[in-house]
C-alpha cells in the first residue's frame, strides 16, 4: 500500500513554544491531507483538511491561528502547534487518500505524540 | 451528522477463537468503509477497504462485510492469535472520514 510518513513520532516541548509536525506522502502525490487528533481511549477527531496550494479547511471548534497548516507541495503538509499549552498534549495523526478525496483508501502516518510540559 | 458506533468496546478471547467485531453507522450515504488496526501509541494500519457497491472483502484471516442499507459492517477474525491484540477502528467516508471509537481486542495465549 501507499506510504505516509509522519515526523517526529514523539516530541516534548515547554509551554509557550511552537512545534511543527510533518506529514509526507512517500510514493504518491497528495493534493489533500487530513489532520486528526486522538485523546486517550478515544477515537480520531478530524481537525482540518489540508489542501495543496490553498488554505486549509478547519473543523468547527479548531483554532486556525493555533494550529497552523501548510500544504506547500504535493507530498508535504505541516501542522504547527503554536504557543503550546499542556491541554494541547495529544496524539496527532495525518492521513492522505491516494486519489485526493475520501472516495479512495486512506493511509495514515505513524502519529506524533505531543507532550507539553 | 454521521455517527459511527463500535461494539463491543473491549473484547478478550483465548487464542484460536473466531471472533466478530461490529460497526454501525447512521447515514448510509457513504463512499466506502475501512477497517484499521491501531497498536498502542502507533498510527493506523489499513486492514480492509470495502467500496459502497461491495458486500465484503477478505484478506487472509480477516473478512469484512458491509450492509449499507442497514448501516452495518462486521469484521470477522478467524483463528485469533496473540499478535492480533490491538484496537480495531472502522471508518466510513462521506465528505470526510468518520471514525468509530474502536474495539480493544486482547487475545490470550
Amino acid at each position: 500500500g501507499a506510504v505516509v510518513s509522519q515526523h517526529p513520532s514523539w516530541v516534548i516541548c515547554k509551554s509557550g513554544t511552537s512545534v511543527k509536525i510533518e506529514c509526507r506522502s512517500l510514493d504518491f502525490q497528495a493534493t489533500t491531507m487530513f489532520w486528526y487528533r486522538q485523546f486517550p481511549k478515544q477515537s480520531l477527531m478530524l481537525m482540518a483538511t489540508s489542501n495543496e496550494g490553498s488554505k486549509a479547511t478547519y473543523e468547527q471548534g479548531v483554532e486556525k491561528d493555533k494550529f497552523l497548516i501548510n500544504h506547500a507541495s504535493l507530498t508535504l503538509s505541516t501542522l504547527t502547534v503554536t504557543s503550546a499549552h499542556p491541554e494541547d498534549s495529544s496524539f496527532y495523526i495525518c492521513s492522505a487518500p491516494t486519489a485526493g478525496d475520501t472516495n479512495t483508501e486512506a493511509f495514515f502516518g505513524q502519529g506524533t505524540r505531543l507532550t507539553v510540559v | 451528522k454521521q455517527e459511527v458506533t463500535q461494539i463491543p468496546a473491549a473484547l478478550s478471547v483465548p487464542e484460536g477463537e473466531n471472533l466478530v467485531l461490529n460497526c454501525s453507522f447512521t447515514d448510509s450515504a457513504i463512499y466506502n468503509l475501512q477497517w484499521f488496526r491501531q497498536d498502542p501509541g502507533k498510527g493506523l494500519t489499513s486492514l480492509l477497504l470495502i467500496q459502497s457497491s461491495q458486500r465484503e472483502q477478505t484478506s487472509g484471516r480477516l473478512n469484512a462485510s458491509l450492509d449499507k442499507s442497514s448501516g452495518r459492517s462486521t469484521l470477522y477474525i478467524a483463528a485469533s492469535q496473540p499478535g492480533d491484540s490491538a484496537t480495531y477502528l472502522c471508518a466510513v467516508s462521506g465528505n470526510q472520514f468518520y471514525f468509530g471509537t474502536g474495539t480493544s481486542l486482547t487475545v490470550i495465549p
